[in-house]
């Protein structure tokens, strides 16, 4: 079946720095692509999306790439800040219209 | 901002109990989902909807049920609670349509003694 790789599970990072999180999907057919962030307690709230007739989308410090041809996608936090850290998802929306979460990755951003 | 509400936020209950998961939208959304998260953080559907009377088994087996009698409101049951329900349960909610993303509740954290 359909499914979604993410990578790395866990990254850490020194404040200011860049961070990257890629995911790869199975499904050919599928044409959106969410990010989500999960704070500790908290649901996951949608940060960033794309679709898949865009190969780039960026708001603020957050971008999102996408290739279609290699199946993969991948989220960059530029200037990390302390409050960055959380668990982020990424997902794929495929042909039967639900969407398969990657296993997320734990991010710290250290002071 | 989002607006799904899901209680209570936290339930220890014990063994053999009947258990209801609230959910409640105000978005008007006609698709609601149900996931199950466990400790190694990964989203897993267990049920989700399409609209009023409309119910479908997600990717992973659960022994709860769900009903969609009203657009928002989708509860979750689990008749005779035993400790593998232990577990984060989210509920989300979107519109209809190819693109429109999922907005998520804060969950309720399940505790079967």
């Amino acid at each position: 079946g359909e499914n979604v790789e993410q990578h790395p599970s866990t990254l850490s990072v020194q404040e200011g720095d860049s961070a990257v999180i890629k995911c790869t999907y199975s499904d050919s057919a599928s044409n959106y692509f969410p990010w989500y962030k999960q704070e500790l307690g908290k649901g996951p709230q949608l940060i960033i999306d794309i679709r898949s007739n865009v190969g780039e989308k960026k708001d603020q410090r957050i971008a999102v790439t996408l290739n279609k041809t290699a199946k993969h996608f991948s989220l960059h936090i530029t200037e990390t800040q302390p409050e960055d850290s959380a668990v982020y998802f990424c997902g794929s929306k495929t042909s039967y219209d639900k969407v398969i979460f990657g296993p997320g990755t734990s991010l710290s951003v250290i002071p | 901002e989002a607006d799904i509400y899901q209680t209570p936020r936290y339930l220890v209950i014990g063994t053999g109990k009947k258990i209801t998961l609230e959910c409640s939208q105000t978005m008007g959304h006609d698709k609601m989902y149900w996931y199950q998260q466990d400790p190694g953080m990964e989203l897993h559907l267990i049920h989700y909807s399409y609209g009023v009377n409309s119910t479908e088994k997600g990717d992973l087996s659960s022994e709860s049920t769900v009903s969609r009698i009203r657009t928002e409101h989708f509860p979750l049951t689990l008749e005779s609670a035993r400790p593998s329900h232990t577990s984060q349960y989210l509920c989300a909610s979107s519109e209809f349509g190819l693109d429109q993303p999922q907005h998520f509740g804060d969950g309720t954290r399940l505790s079967i003694l």
